[in-house]
């Protein structure tokens, strides 16, 4: 069984970089068939993809986010991570990260259970 | 930008009760198509994926149909376990996946 298991500060500044771990276990984190994923989920704007990372190492981001967001991958300690520069109160929300499957229509099969991030100074 | 839309926002029903969730896509996405349940306080789990395949686990009560722009979610027999909350998330464009804003199933 495939366990997610989010991690990193609940509360960063204005303006300052949201920095948050995913640790896999129970899996490969190395398998092509799948993508690593980072979602957030608001009051707001509900689910919103952020974007993914594939074992090759290659990344895709919601434009939304424009350049303020990387997504890497560390497969030696079965991690991923999220970084998103400059945030804002409109980066209040429960982050998730996930595993997609990278095939049709992309489902994503496993979650973590999410951890909320507050921005505020 | 696909937007999803689901119809309706919230949805009172019994436990027996057989059940409906609609979701519309701004463009054609043939069958790429995924549907999620979320209880408070917890992270989605996939029910559907592709449209109309059962993930993994996932009771037989509940099914999905539809491609194009149109799909449904359907549970043939509400159970109390199910009353939570659904999206839809369309995977055809994969430079941005966008959920839709949810439909509520509370109990009658």
């Amino acid at each position: 069984q495939v366990q997610l298991q989010e991690s990193g500060p609940g509360l960063v500044k204005p303006s300052q970089t949201l920095s948050l771990t995913c640790t896999v276990s129970g899996g490969s984190i190395s398998d092509s068939s799948y993508y690593w994923s980072w979602l957030r989920q608001s009051a707001g704007k509900g689910l919103e993809w952020i974007g993914h990372v594939y074992t090759s190492g290659n990344s895709k981001y919601n434009s939304s986010f424009k350049s303020r967001v990387t997504i890497s991958l560390d497969t030696s300690k079965k991690q991923f991570s999220l970084k998103l520069t400059s945030v804002t109160a409109a980066d209040t929300a429960v982050y998730f990260c996930a595993r997609g499957q990278d095939f049709w229509s992309q489902p994503v099969d496993y979650w973590g259970q999410g951890t909320l991030v507050t921005v505020s100074s | 930008d696909i937007q999803m839309t689901q119809s309706p926002s919230s949805l009172s029903a019994s436990v027996g009760d057989r059940v409906t969730i609609t979701c519309r896509a701004s463009q054609n996405i043939d069958t790429y198509l995924n549907w999620y349940q979320q209880k408070p306080g917890k992270a989605p789990k996939l029910l559907i994926y592709a449209a109309s395949s059962l993930h993994s686990g996932v009771p037989s009560r509940f099914s999905g149909s539809g491609s194009g722009t149109d799909f449904t979610l359907t549970i043939s027999s509400l159970q109390l376990e199910d009353f939570a909350t659904y999206y839809c998330q369309q995977g055809y464009s994969s430079l941005l996946i966008t959920f839709g804003q949810g439909t509520r199933l509370d109990i009658k």
